[in-house]
C-alpha cells in the first residue's frame, strides 16, 4: 500500500513569509510524528498526534510553530514568520498506534525548506 | 529526556567487510528502531527491535533493554550501505534519536 507522503518535496520561500507543510499518513495509521533534521544532524521531535487526543506540542521551538490534523488523517504543519534557522528538512511519520507494540514509525521522504 | 548515544560517528569500510554500530540509551524504553537514511535523505525501516534479536539477510540486530543498549551488524557490506545509520527510542509519546553513525563503504 501506499507509503507517508509529503508536500512539498521542496520549498524556498523568503525571511518572514509564512509556509505550510503537508503529511498524508498511511491508512489506518492513528498516530503521526513532526521532525525536524537541520544539515548533518539527528532528528529533533517537534509534535505528535494520535486519534483524537490532544497533540504533545512539546518539541515545538517558538510560538511561530503550530500544527494541527484534520480528520485524524493529514496534518499540516505551519511556520509563521519564517526565519532563516528554520532552514531545515520536515519529516514525518506515522505508526499503527501510539504506544506498545504497534508504534513502529515509518517517515515520508521530507520537505526541504530553504529561507533566504 | 533519554540520552541515545551512537558509537562510532563514522565508518569507512572496504566492500565485504563487516561491521558493528552501537546504540546506548540512558534510560528504559518501550521500543527501539533501526533506520538507514540513504544519500537522498529517505528513512527507511531496518528493525523494530525493543528486545532479542532479529536477522534480516545481511543485516542482523541485538537489543540488551535491560543493559541499555542495541547493537546493528552488518555483514559482507556492499556500496548500497552507505548513508547514515540512526537508532531511535521509544518512551511515552516520544521517539528519541541518536545522532547516527555515518557508514561509507568502499568499492
Amino acid at each position: 500500500g501506499a507509503g507517508v507522503s509529503q508536500s512539498p518535496s521542496n520549498k524556498v520561500t523568503e525571511k518572514g513569509k509564512d509556509v505550510e507543510l503537508r503529511c498524508d499518513p498511511i491508512s489506518g495509521h492513528t498516530a503521526l510524528y513532526w521532525y525536524r533534521q537541520s544539515l548533518g544532524q539527528g532528528l529533533e521531535f517537534l509534535i505528535y498526534f494520535q486519534g483524537n487526543s490532544a497533540p504533545d506540542k512539546s518539541g515545538l521551538p517558538s510560538d511561530r510553530f503550530s500544527a494541527e490534523r484534520t480528520g485524524g488523517s493529514v496534518s499540516t504543519l505551519t511556520i509563521q514568520r519564517t526565519q532563516q534557522e528554520d532552514s531545515a528538512v520536515y519529516l514525518c511519520a506515522s505508526s499503527l498506534a501510539g504506544t506498545g507494540r504497534y508504534n513502529e514509525q515509518f517517515f515520508g521522504p521530507g520537505t526541504r525548506l530553504t529561507v533566504l | 529526556g533519554i540520552q541515545v548515544e551512537q558509537s562510532p560517528p563514522d565508518l569507512i569500510l572496504q566492500e565485504g567487510a563487516n561491521s558493528t554500530l552501537r546504540c546506548n540509551f540512558s534510560d528504559s524504553v518501550n521500543n527501539l528502531q533501526w533506520f538507514h537514511q540513504n544519500p537522498w535523505g529517505q528513512l527507511i525501516n531496518l528493525f523494530y527491535i525493543p528486545s532479542g534479536t532479529k536477522q534480516n539477510g545481511r543485516l542482523s540486530a541485538t537489543t540488551v533493554a535491560t543493559e541499555r543498549y542495541s547493537l546493528l551488524y552488518i555483514s559482507s557490506s556492499q556500496t548500497t550501505d552507505s548513508g547514515v545509520y540512526f537508532c531511535a527510542v521509544n518512551t511515552g509519546n516520544q521517539f528519541y534519536f541518536g545522532t547516527g553513525t555515518s557508514l561509507t563503504v568502499i568499492p
